[in-house]
């Protein structure tokens, strides 16, 4: 079992609806990543939480440290939030462990 | 541009030779991280640097990869003799670091590399 468990792994929706991705961890962290891999490679960061919620746009983090759970949601999804969505635990040495990601795909 | 930057982004090698990637930090980070990324699945990690210390290696990193980081600024990564299962797309990231604190890391665009 991996330390870091996404869900979906691929996830297909229609332009305009609401999109949830879980993680769940089961390592002791310090920070929570969510992070986004666009084709090509380049990885951005989107949040780093070690507790309650964060906003940033139509972006929404939320994490549950006493469940060891995560969630990413993405408000009035668009074609353009395309990509693969990746949730990395931060263990207190600074060391990341990523999930494998999920696929999003936004049909217009 | 999270402005760390890889050189180059992609490279071709035939199996057997040695491959070197260079990763160049935000000028103000003493910590710099290597991973490594398959094909469909997340990035792993590989080693990271505190300035010019490197603290701590992957098992992953066999005795062909080498990591420097001489002057505490850009890093390089060495893979000699490299293999078809060395294929894959090699991250750099940098961030701030200090014990007691976690700090979010920035990632380059990576280094595509490909063994024929």
């Amino acid at each position: 079992k991996n330390e870091v468990e996404q869900s979906p792994q691929n996830l297909t929706a229609q332009e305009g609806e609401f999109i949830t991705i879980n993680c769940s961890y089961s390592v002791g962290i310090s920070a929570l990543h969510w992070l986004q891999q666009h084709p090509g490679g380049g990885i951005v960061s989107l949040f780093m939480l070690s507790s309650g919620k964060k906003k940033h746009g139509r972006l929404i983090a939320t994490i549950n440290i006493q469940e060891k759970h995560s969630s990413l949601h993405i408000t009035a999804s668009h074609p353009r939030d395309s990509a693969v969505y990746i949730c990395a635990a931060m263990n207190r040495d600074d060391k990341i462990i990523f999930g494998k990601g999920t696929r999003l795909h936004i049909l217009p | 541009d999270t402005g760390v930057s890889q050189d180059p982004r992609h490279k071709i090698t035939k199996r057997g030779q040695n491959v070197t990637f260079r990763c160049d930090p935000i000028s103000e980070h003493n910590r710099l991280y290597w991973y490594r990324q398959t094909l469909g699945q997340g990035p792993e990690f590989l080693t990271y640097f505190q300035n010019e210390a490197q603290l701590e290696k992957s098992r992953l990193l066999s005795d062909r990869f080498s990591a420097e980081r001489p002057k505490g600024s850009f890093s390089t990564l060495e893979i000699q003799r490299t293999e078809q299962g060395d294929s894959a797309m090699y991250l750099c990231a940098s961030s701030v670091g200090g014990a007691g604190a976690s700090y979010e890391q920035y990632f380059g665009p990576g280094t595509r590399l490909t063994v024929t």
